[in-house]
């Protein structure tokens, strides 16, 4: 078991709606990294925090905004949702903050399901 | 923009059979690349990366600068490697980097 734990595994929610996914990291481990996984574009990089901060992004919505609090788990906040929001939800850990100085340990993730 | 593609979707072959799963990318940088597993009903896994030149579970991988690939190989396809593979492209640049996944490519072993 890799340790990364995501809550809840399943979320069925309508749009236009809001949800919040929760990670927590293995222990030990500094950085967090949120995914989508998504039939059409495959498995994406959203965010990244490290020790509480924001340290990369990648595609990202405007409609998201995630945050890692001081005892390192962290919030994905998806808002005003849309169908196209319906993805399998990702989160992943390592020990540092470079995307591949360390091993990433990902979470079973978060099935989103938009109706 | 970086991009990485994975030309298969799906790839069969036979128990013993050699097996290459192909990686092509594109960056104008200097690449980090991975290879990333996801076995059924398992969590998604780092299979290797290629600054480690290492061999794990028999699969290697070059990076063909030249040719931009960075193909998985095994000599011998075991029926347990059957699984979802991906290959994903780091980009740094300061305090901004990217990993890119491709679409992935999935593969199985027959007996």
């Amino acid at each position: 078991d890799s340790g990364v734990t995501q809550t809840p595994k399943h979320l069925i929610t309508a749009t236009g709606q809001r949800v919040t996914l929760r990670c927590s990291p293995r222990s030990g481990d500094l950085s967090v990294y949120w995914y989508q996984q998504s039939l059409d574009q495959g498995l994406q990089f959203l965010i990244q925090y490290y020790n509480g901060e924001e340290r990369a992004k990648g595609n990202i919505l405007e409609r998201f905004s995630a945050q890692q609090f001081p005892d390192l788990h962290s919030e994905l906040n998806l808002s005003s949702l849309e169908l196209g929001d319906s993805a399998l939800y990702f989160c992943a850990s390592s020990v540092g903050g470079g995307a591949w100085d360390y091993e990433q340990y990902f979470g079973p993730g978060t099935r989103l399901t938009v109706t | 923009a970086q991009r990485v593609t994975q030309p298969e979707k799906l790839l069969s072959v036979f128990k013993g059979a050699p097996v290459e799963l192909k990686c092509n990318y594109s960056y104008s940088g200097s690449p980090e690349l991975f290879w990333y597993v996801q076995y059924s009903r398992q969590r998604l896994q780092l299979l290797l990366r290629h600054i480690s030149r290492e061999s794990i579970k028999g699969f290697t991988a070059d990076l063909n600068k030249g040719e931009t690939s960075f193909h998985l190989k095994k000599p011998f396809a075991q029926e347990e490697d059957s699984a979802m593979y991906y290959c994903a492209l780091g980009r740094s640049g300061g305090s901004n980097y990217k990993l890119t996944f491709g679409k992935g490519t999935l593969l199985t072993v027959n007996p």
